[in-house]
């Protein structure tokens, strides 16, 4: 039974190409997020929704559009991709804490984008 | 800014050794320090630290937080070949910072 889930898990595409990745959980979690993971392996916060609200928006291209039809599932909408957009994007939630911060994340198992 | 420093970048190891891995951090509203580990997917969670001086332990790993010096370890003992990945450190200020892993390989 998978507890956070993302599709699809590999994506080739050309640069230029509009490109969405989905996400779900179904642990009745309030907070989703999106993570990119270089080559160098180094996992950066992207965003952050709570309740389908946008709570964390880092310096990430506006290309990238994030979109939470319900708190179940955050999406990840990417426009004219760019040969640095290739890495691995991990979704992830986490239960609601005292305080509204995130302690225990659980990730989904990533989708590796490659841009041709 | 928020900066989550890992060392060594990489070790590689022989089954049995011990391995102890290091995260520095300097952010501004500490709230836990969480380790993860990652094999060939997703990240998986392993502790998450909130006090100084009390040890987290679960099978062979255990950590430890030390908010004073502002670094935390994860010791790996008896190590297995199961153990090889990157482990990855991370603090939670209000959003989750992580460093850039430590990548331990166990050899047979």
């Amino acid at each position: 039974d998978t507890a956070v889930s993302q599709t699809p898990k590999y994506l080739v595409t050309q640069m230029g190409n509009d490109k969405s990745i989905k996400c779900e959980q179904n642990l009745g979690h309030d907070t989703m997020y999106w993570y990119k993971q270089d080559s160098k392996k180094f996992l950066k916060i992207m965003f952050s929704y709570n309740n389908k609200e946008l709570i964390i928006n880092e310096t990430v291209p506006n290309r990238f559009s994030p979109k939470s039809p319900d708190k179940a599932h955050l999406n990840l909408h990417i426009n004219s991709l760019e040969l640095g957009d290739s890495a691995v994007y991990f979704c992830a939630s986490s239960p609601p804490t005292r305080g509204g911060s995130p302690d225990t994340q659980y990730f989904g198992p990533g989708t590796r984008l490659t841009v041709l | 800014e928020d900066k989550v420093v890992q060392s060594p970048l990489s070790l590689v190891v022989h089954e049995g050794d011990t391995v102890t891995l290091n995260c520095s951090y300097e952010v501004t509203n500490f709230r836990s320090l969480l380790w993860y580990k990652q094999e060939k997917k997703a990240p998986t969670f392993l502790f998450m630290l909130t006090s100084s001086g009390i040890e987290k332990k679960s099978g062979r790993l255990s950590s430890i937080l030390d908010k004073k010096e502002l670094f935390s370890i994860l010791n790996i003992t008896a190590t297995q070949t199961g153990d090889s990945a990157i482990y990855l450190c991370a603090v939670n200020d209000y959003k989750l910072s992580f460093g850039a892993g430590t990548t331990v390989t166990v050899r047979a």
